[in-house]
């Protein structure tokens, strides 16, 4: 079975652009969740979607936003990007229960320049 | 509002060792989880190990175990005859039961010394 597949792997943006990230998750997975990793903050919950719907948000700006879509596939967008929002962003994926493992893609790392 | 805290930036141990890895969390909930996970430097986060609050016994899974003192909100990971590939980042997690929302502390570097 293949693992959650995250892309690009590497994006360099400037600040003020907008950027999309995308996930695709274990097949048979609904539920994806994506993560922000920094030095400075380490692990930071993002947002979590299931069925297409976002079930829950953490604690960042409206200039991020996610989805997902029908096949369970997710994609985050920062728009208005700062200097801060250089990280490592993981997404992770989960299958049908609220207890089942939460397996992690490689991430994308964004440096905004 | 949940916190886990990890006291230890950095560890080494020899090959063969056993090391401990230290994590205490704030949480109110009496429905939650627990996890360790591991970074190794390719950056895919893995799954150690889990324990259910609810659950006195101390989960095991092969050379890992941990030591849940749920009074105490701590929660350890060992590992035993360690081994070079268990050189990784490892983080300490908690989620509250009905969420997938990992709440994570910073991190311990563990080095392995051949």
């Amino acid at each position: 079975k293949a693992g959650v597949t995250q892309t690009p792997r590497y994006l360099i943006k400037t600040r003020g652009q907008q950027v999309t990230l995308s996930c695709s998750p274990i097949s048979g997975h609904r539920s994806v969740s994506w993560y922000q990793q920094t030095p400075g903050q380490g692990l930071q919950f993002l947002f979590e979607y299931f069925s297409e719907t976002q079930r829950n948000k953490g604690n960042f700006p409206g200039r991020f936003s996610g989805r997902q879509f029908s096949n369970s596939r997710s994609e985050m967008n920062v728009s208005t990007l700062e200097l801060g929002d250089s990280a490592l962003y993981l997404c992770a994926s989960s299958g049908l229960g609220l207890r089942d493992e939460q397996f992690f893609g490689p991430g994308t790392r964004l440096t905004v320049l | 509002a949940q916190t886990v805290t990890q006291s230890q930036p950095e560890m080494s141990v020899q090959e063969a060792e056993t090391v401990t890895l230290s994590c205490t969390y704030d949480t109110s909930e009496s429905d939650y989880y627990l996890f360790w996970y591991k970074q190794p430097p390719s950056r895919q986060m893995i799954l150690v190990i889990r324990q259910e609050a609810y659950k006195q016994q101390n989960a095991t899974e092969n050379r890992f175990s941990v030591n849940f003192q749920k009074a105490a909100k701590s929660f350890s990971l060992k590992i035993s005859d360690s081994q070079l590939g268990d050189a990784a980042m490892y983080f300490c997690a908690t989620c509250r039961g009905g969420s997938e929302k990992l709440v994570f502390g910073k991190g311990t570097k563990l080095t392995v010394n051949p």
